[in-house]
């Protein structure tokens, strides 16, 4: 079964540390999707990141950097000098199929203490 | 223009009983698709629609829940009776039909709890 593993179910740091979420997931597929979305105190699911897997850049995006591993099916998530907003659970959710649906890791619960 | 939106955001209800959740997806996407969390575990897929059709049903735990989209807009999400084990975050996403890797646009949630 195509399933995805967030080992970390729980990281607290002190702001303006580095923090590494890692994702490991498990497929045959060829081309599939990978997905970030962060679940901040309000609830709400907030899309971060979409990479396909025939590109395996890594990608930063302010304090945000991505770094996606194929051969090691893993895609892990640095955040750089942490923030307390920066609080919340995050969730790597590969798609396997065009359309369909995403597959959830527990997610991991990240804690910024100032 | 508006998200994604989900009613009600908080709904208590006792075993037995049946409740009904609603989902307005972003207007044209043809997409919907329901997720729930329960009790802190990882996010699980429900079900997926493509305008009015069920697409996708395999995650529906029972025949308790019924889902529907008439006319291909707002979908319901029925749970008939409730259990105790039904109790979560129920997510509601929509997604645009062209390109279905597209980033699914997550509502805020309606938390349900079966006492």
């Amino acid at each position: 079964a195509q399933k995805v593993t967030q080992a970390q179910t729980e990281i607290s740091v002190v702001e303006k540390e580095d923090v590494t979420l890692d994702c490991v997931y498990e497929t045959r597929d060829t081309t599939y999707y990978l997905f970030w979305y962060k679940q901040p105190p309000s609830g709400e699911l907030v899309f971060l990141i979409r990479r396909n897997s025939f590109d395996e850049q890594n990608e930063i995006s302010g304090r945000y950097s991505w770094n996606f591993q194929k051969s090691t099916s893993s895609f892990n998530f640095t955040i750089t000098a942490s923030q307390v907003v920066d609080s919340a659970v995050y969730f790597c959710a590969p798609l396997y199929n065009q359309g369909g649906k995403l597959i959830f890791g527990q997610g991991t619960e990240l804690s910024v203490k100032p | 223009e508006a998200g994604v939106t989900q009613f009600p955001s908080h709904s208590v209800i006792e075993k037995g009983q049946t409740v009904t959740l609603r989902c307005d997806p972003i207007s044209g996407h043809d997409n919907l698709y329901w997720y729930r969390r329960v009790m802190g575990k990882e996010i699980k897929f429900l079900l997926h629609f493509v305008k009015e059709s069920k697409q996708d049903e395999s995650g529906m735990p029972n025949n308790r829940f019924l889902a529907e989209r008439t006319g291909g807009t707002y979908s319901t999400l029925k749970v008939q009776p409730a259990e105790l084990e039904d109790s979560g975050v129920y997510f509601c996403a929509s997604s645009p039909l062209a390109g279905g890797h597209n980033e699914q646009f997550f509502g805020p949630g309606t938390r349900l709890t079966v006492l």
